[in-house]
């Protein structure tokens, strides 16, 4: 079945620099790439997503790429903050019925 | 603030209770889920609603139940549950029940059984 793992668990940055996390998935006819950010005590929230038709998509401090030969696809977080610190998770679709394949997660904290 | 709103924010039942979570969307979306989320992992999907219909089962315990009394409405019933039932419960909604779309979740339900 459909697999997706992410890289690294866990991320330790110094405020101003710049987070990069990596997923990479299986199922060669996933075509749907959210980025979701959790943070204690609440749900995930979208902070991006991006299409396969698409190889790259940024807003503001946070840009998603994607390189669909190789099957993988990163977070790239300038400029971090230390409101940034969260569980970030990536996901992938690998059917048409609204199914997700989240990664493991990623705890980034970042450090004044 | 978060779209998707769940209650109880916190519940701790005992085995032999029966209680409810309750979520609620005003987006007009007509897809909601249900996962569980166990402390350090990731959402696992449990149900799917499209249209107030079940569409998907993730082969779920009989001991929860699931029902949509309409577009806006989620709710998963609970009885009998186990202590490994215990974690966070999250609910989520998209436009249409189609892995194309953004999931939306609320905040969830923080499950403890004694």
């Amino acid at each position: 079945g459909e697999n997706v793992e992410q890289h690294p668990s866990t991320l330790s940055v110094q405020e101003g620099d710049s987070a990069v996390i990596k997923c990479t998935y299986s199922d060669s006819a996933s075509n749907y790439f959210p980025w979701y950010k959790q943070e204690l005590g609440k749900g995930p929230q979208l902070i991006i997503d991006i299409r396969s038709n698409v190889g790259e998509k940024k807003d503001q401090r946070i840009a998603v790429t994607l390189n669909k030969t190789a099957k993988h696809f990163s977070l790239h977080i300038t400029e971090t903050q230390p409101e940034d610190s969260a569980v970030y998770f990536c996901a992938a679709n690998f059917d048409s019925w609204g199914k997700l394949q989240f990664g493991a997660g990623t705890q980034v904290v970042v450090t004044p | 603030d978060t779209e998707v709103t769940q209650t109880p924010k916190h519940l701790v039942m005992g085995m032999t209770n029966k209680k409810s979570l309750k979520c609620e969307q005003h987006m007009g979306h007509r897809a909601m889920y249900w996962y569980k989320q166990k402390a350090k992992k990731p959402p696992e999907l449990m149900f799917v609603y499209s249209y107030e219909k079940l569409s998907i089962n993730e082969s779920v315990p009989s001991r929860f139940s699931p029902e949509c009394p309409n577009s806006s409405l989620l709710n998963l019933h609970l009885h009998a549950l186990q202590p490994e039932d215990s974690a966070l419960y999250l609910c989520a909604s998209t436009q249409t029940q189609d892995s194309n779309q953004p999931q939306h979740f609320g905040d969830g339900t923080r499950l403890s059984i004694l």
